[in-house]
């Protein structure tokens, strides 16, 4: 098992620009979350979805967009990239929303 | 309070000792707890997870919850340099709507 793959790893964005950061799991995963983790600060959680086609707001959802149309994947849509968007953002699944997470590895992304 | 909270510290200690990591908790959460390491510039990884009072043992890890308390522990012993990481602990919210994590203590081992 891969567990969870994030693509890309590294991303450098201009200021306008939008992009789709790819979150891949082979666990069959029913949940899967999207957290972004600034310098130094804990994990904000942006979206998260409890099945396909099923997708909600997490704390800081502004500027951002998912999907889920498969069990496997769960894409992040950064729309109109600003500065207050460079972070590491990391994607996670479970089995169960009060079960333990899995994370994948993170992209780090910089908007200037 | 929030719902789950840790001292960010840095917590040093020398290689070869017990490292203590705390973790408190509010009434807004539910009693299962895991703990996860985080390498700098890495993903967090899960070490261990907790669902019980009293202590679970993986290896040189232990997680202490003591319910009566509200706080949840975890001891490296026999600490190594390479344990040093942020440690995060989490739980989930009483309502089931999702995971919440600590902020994370810093733990540094020196040779």
């Amino acid at each position: 098992n891969a567990g969870v793959t994030q693509t890309p790893k590294f991303r450098i964005l201009k200021i306008g620009q939008s992009m789709t950061l790819q979150c891949t799991q082979d666990m069959n995963h029913n949940y899967m979350y999207w957290y972004r983790q600034d310098p130094g600060m804990g994990l904000k959680l942006i979206y998260y979805s409890v099945g396909a086609g099923i997708t909600d707001k997490g704390e800081v959802p502004n500027g951002y967009n998912v999907s889920r149309s498969t069990t496997e994947d769960f894409p992040l849509r950064l729309e109109l990239a600003a500065p207050s968007q460079t972070s590491v953002y990391f994607c996670a699944s479970s089995n169960d929303r009060v079960r333990e997470q899995y994370f994948g590895p993170g992209t780090r992304l910089t908007v200037t | 309070q929030k719902e789950v909270e840790q001292n960010s510290g840095p917590l040093s200690v020398p290689e070869g000792a017990i490292a203590s990591l705390n973790c408190t908790y509010s009434d807004r959460v539910s009693q299962s707890f895991f703990w996860y390491r985080q390498y700098s510039g890495k993903s967090p990884e899960l070490i261990m997870s907790i669902y019980s009072n009293g202590d679970k043992e993986d290896g040189r890890f232990t997680a202490q919850l003591n319910k009566a308390s509200q706080y949840v522990s975890l001891l490296i012993r026999d600490s190594q340099p390479s344990d040093s990481a942020t440690y995060l602990c989490a739980a989930p919210r009483l309502s089931g709507d999702k995971l919440i994590f600590g902020t994370g203590t810093r733990l540094q081992v020196f040779p």
